[in-house]
C-alpha cells in the first residue's frame, strides 16, 4: 500500500481566515514533505520533515507552518494568506534517509484565497 | 543552481505510436531519476525510476535511459493507450540535509490520440 491521504481536498479561505491541511501515511514513512503547485508547473518543495524533525524549509513565508505531530502525520497550518497562495498543496511521504529514495504523493488538497 | 530541463513540452502520438520525452540535468552530484505521471486533478503518481549505478530500466510499457556522461535521462512509452494521456514530470535527485530533493523537470503533456 502507497497510500498517503490528504484532508480536505478543498479549501476556500479569506485573506483573515486561519486554516489547516492534513495529511496522513501508514507505510512507516520517516520522512514528508509539504509541495506547493501552480497550475501547469511542477511541485515546489516547500518543507522536508525527517524523523518528525524540519529539515528543510525553503525560504517559504511564516504564513505556512508546519508541524509533524507523529510519524504518520503532517499538517500545514495557514493564516494570513494572499491570493497568490492559491494552489494545489501536495504531501509527499518516503521511507527515510539511508533508505530507499522514491516519494509518494497524495492526491493533494486544492486552496483558493478570496 | 541546480535546474532540470524537460521536453517537448507537450507531444501528441497516435494510439499505438511510441512516444519519448528527454531530461537534461545540470548537477553531477544527482543520482537517482524518478518519472511521475499527473492525471486531471489528481497528485503525481511514480512510474518508473532509476539509479545512477544503471543504464536502463523497462516495466512493460514504460523504460528509462540514463547517460551520466551527458547528463541525460528518458522515458520512453511503447504502444501507447489513451489512458496514458496525462503530464509526465522528470526529476534529478541528490541527497541533501539528510533527506533526497527532488529538482523537477518542467512537465511534458502528452495526449494520445485514439
Amino acid at each position: 500500500d502507497t497510500e498517503v491521504t490528504q484532508t480536505p481536498k478543498h479549501l476556500v479561505m479569506g485573506m483573515t481566515n486561519k486554516k489547516s491541511l492534513k495529511c496522513e501515511q501508514h507505510m512507516g514513512h520517516r520522512a514528508m514533505y509539504w509541495y506547493k503547485q501552480k497550475a501547469k508547473k511542477p511541485p515546489e518543495l516547500m518543507f522536508v520533515y525527517s524523523y518528525e524533525k524540519l529539515s528543510i524549509n525553503e525560504s517559504v513565508p511564516s504564513r505556512f507552518s508546519p508541524e509533524c505531530p507523529n510519524s504518520s502525520l503532517l499538517n500545514l497550518h495557514l493564516h494570513a494568506l494572499q491570493p497568490e497562495d492559491s494552489a494545489l498543496y501536495l504531501c509527499a511521504s518516503s521511507p527515510g534517509p539511508g533508505l530507499t529514495y522514491e516519494q509518494y504523493f497524495g492526491p493533494g488538497t486544492r486552496l483558493t484565497v478570496t | 543552481g541546480e535546474n532540470v530541463e524537460q521536453h517537448p513540452s507537450t507531444l501528441s502520438v497516435q494510439e499505438g505510436d511510441s512516444a519519448v520525452i528527454k531530461c537534461t540535468y545540470s548537477d553531477s552530484a544527482s543520482n537517482y531519476f524518478p518519472w511521475y505521471k499527473q492525471e486531471l486533478g489528481k497528485g503525481p503518481q511514480l512510474i518508473i525510476d532509476i539509479r545512477s549505478n544503471v543504464g536502463e530500466k523497462k516495466d512493460q510499457r514504460i523504460a528509462v535511459t540514463l547517460n551520466k556522461t551527458a547528463k541525460h535521462f528518458s522515458l520512453h512509452i511503447t504502444e501507447t493507450q489513451p489512458e496514458d494521456s496525462a503530464v509526465y514530470f522528470c526529476a534529478a535527485s541528490r541527497r541533501t540535509s539528510g533527506t533526497y530533493k527532488y529538482i523537477f523537470g518542467t512537465g511534458t503533456r502528452l495526449k494520445v490520440l485514439a
